[in-house]
């Protein structure tokens, strides 16, 4: 079946530092991505959606300069949380998708945590 | 865009009875339906999903309904065990390639 992964599966950084996650498929290519943040005891929100090779679309509220994505390949995809803060504690999951079948995957997840 | 509401935010079954949790959606367009299971510390786990053009599908001891009319879909434990204790999310989409939007989940705990 389709796999994605993703890495890391847990960091811990110190505040003001920037920490890269990364959701590669393993055997599909995925047009497109999702990110999606869930923080303690809430839903999963959506971030930010990316296709491959073209600038991703934020939702309301997300600060793209803060959460910078790259999907450069149809099988990597990035999320880079620059100048990390507390308050971006939270579960960071992506989820791939190609357009046959329907078919999608979610990656595992990051628990990131700054200190 | 879509809105996913979902209830009861908590619930509490007796092992062996059946737990019930209901999520409705507001986009006609939305075309599948999923269930996911999270456990404390991990990410959500696909357990059943289903399609527009069905409206029951059953996986062992659960099952999923879905009333397009109505545009509600419900999500059905039998024989619940004490292992089926964790946080339940519906979501809605429309694929191919479109976001999930997530229930508020619900948190089922099961007592033995």
């Amino acid at each position: 079946g389709a796999v994605v992964s993703q890495h890391p599966s847990w960091v811990i950084c110190k505040s003001g530092t920037s920490v890269k996650i990364e959701c590669r498929s393993l055997d599909f290519q995925a047009t497109t991505m999702f990110w999606y943040r869930q923080f303690p005891k809430q839903s999963l929100m959506l971030m930010a959606t990316s296709n491959e090779g073209s600038k991703a679309t934020y939702e309301q509220g997300v600060e793209k300069d803060k959460f910078l994505i790259n999907h450069a390949s149809l099988t990597l995809s990035t999320l880079t949380v620059t100048s990390a803060h507390p308050e971006d504690s939270s579960f960071y999951i992506c989820s791939a998708h190609w357009t046959y079948n329907y078919g999608y995957t979610f990656g595992s997840g990051t628990r990131l945590t700054v200190v | 865009g879509e809105n996913v509401e979902q209830h009861p935010s908590t619930l509490s079954v007796q092992e062996g009875d059946s737990a019930v949790i209901k999520c409705t959606y507001s986009d006609s367009a939305s075309n599948y339906f999923p269930w996911y299971k999270q456990e404390l510390g991990k990410g959500p786990q696909l357990i059943i999903d289903i399609r527009s053009n069905v409206g029951e599908k059953k996986d062992q001891r659960i099952a999923v309904t879905l009333n397009k009319t109505a545009k509600h879909f419900s999500l059905h434990i039998t024989e619940t065990q004490p292992e089926d204790s964790a946080v339940y999310f519906c979501a809605a989409s429309y694929l191919p390639g479109n976001q999930f939007y997530f229930g508020t989940g619900t948190s089922l705990t099961v007592i033995p």
